[in-house]
């Protein structure tokens, strides 16, 4: 069964400074991976995704993630973090290995806070 | 599009009783997905639809829990016989095309059992 893992619970960084959110993830076949932001009172938000092709996606709020078949990872990242950016980020996985009707899978997620 | 509408946003039952939840996805969006959010913990999936068929069920689905999708327009899901644990978030979302589009999520249904 396909999972996803966040390791950190929280991530802090400072206005300004670059950020990361990591994840990796288990598949038994091809992974879509996908990333969610959950601000308070907010339903979880579509940021960016990888299906195929280039491993560097792009995302809304200049956000992107890099995509690494050898480390099965994803992380989110962001050159400048700004204050705005702090919210509860999930990272997802379906796996495209069997019949493909399989759910998409969360990881726990992770808060950042950026700090000014 | 209005996006994801879930009704009603807050539910607070009393153990035993039963509460029945509804999800109006986006217009034309053939998938809809149920998934349920403690605190601490991302969403877990429930079940899916693709249009009217109900195509996946998660083992976190007992028998108390039971969805719909009539005519493959909005959604119900109900929960029968409350129990303290069946507390959290209520998570609709719903996608079209194929399975690699991404899911829209609407506010949730906030459920609390006392």
């Amino acid at each position: 069964a396909q999972s996803v893992a966040q390791p950190e619970d929280q991530v802090n960084v400072a206005e300004g400074n670059p950020l990361t959110v990591k994840c990796t993830y288990s598949v038994s076949g091809n992974p879509y991976l996908f990333w969610y932001v959950q601000y308070p009172n907010r339903g979880l938000q579509f940021l960016l995704k990888y299906i195929t092709g280039d491993n560097l996606v792009k995302g809304s709020y200049g956000f992107e993630a890099e995509f690494n078949k050898s480390q099965t990872s994803f992380h989110l990242k962001k050159p400048s973090a700004l204050v705005s950016d702090s919210a509860l980020y999930f990272c997802a996985v379906r796996d495209m290995g069997n019949s493909g009707n399989t759910p998409l899978v969360f990881g726990k997620g992770t808060r950042l806070s950026v700090i000014a | 599009d209005t996006g994801v509408s879930q009704d009603p946003r807050h539910k607070i039952t009393k153990r035993g009783q039963n509460v029945t939840f509804r999800c109006d996805p986006i217009s034309e969006h053939n998938r809809l997905y149920w998934y349920r959010q403690t605190l601490g913990q991302g969403p877990e999936f429930l079940t899916y639809f693709q249009n009217e068929a109900q195509l996946e069920k998660s083992r976190l689905l007992s028998d108390r829990f039971s969805a719909e999708r009539p005519k493959g327009s909005f959604s119900t899901l109900e929960i029968q016989r409350t129990e303290q644990g069946d507390s959290a978030m209520y998570l609709c979302a719903s996608s079209s095309g194929g399975l690699d589009t991404e899911a829209f999520f609407g506010q949730g249904t906030r459920l609390t059992v006392v």
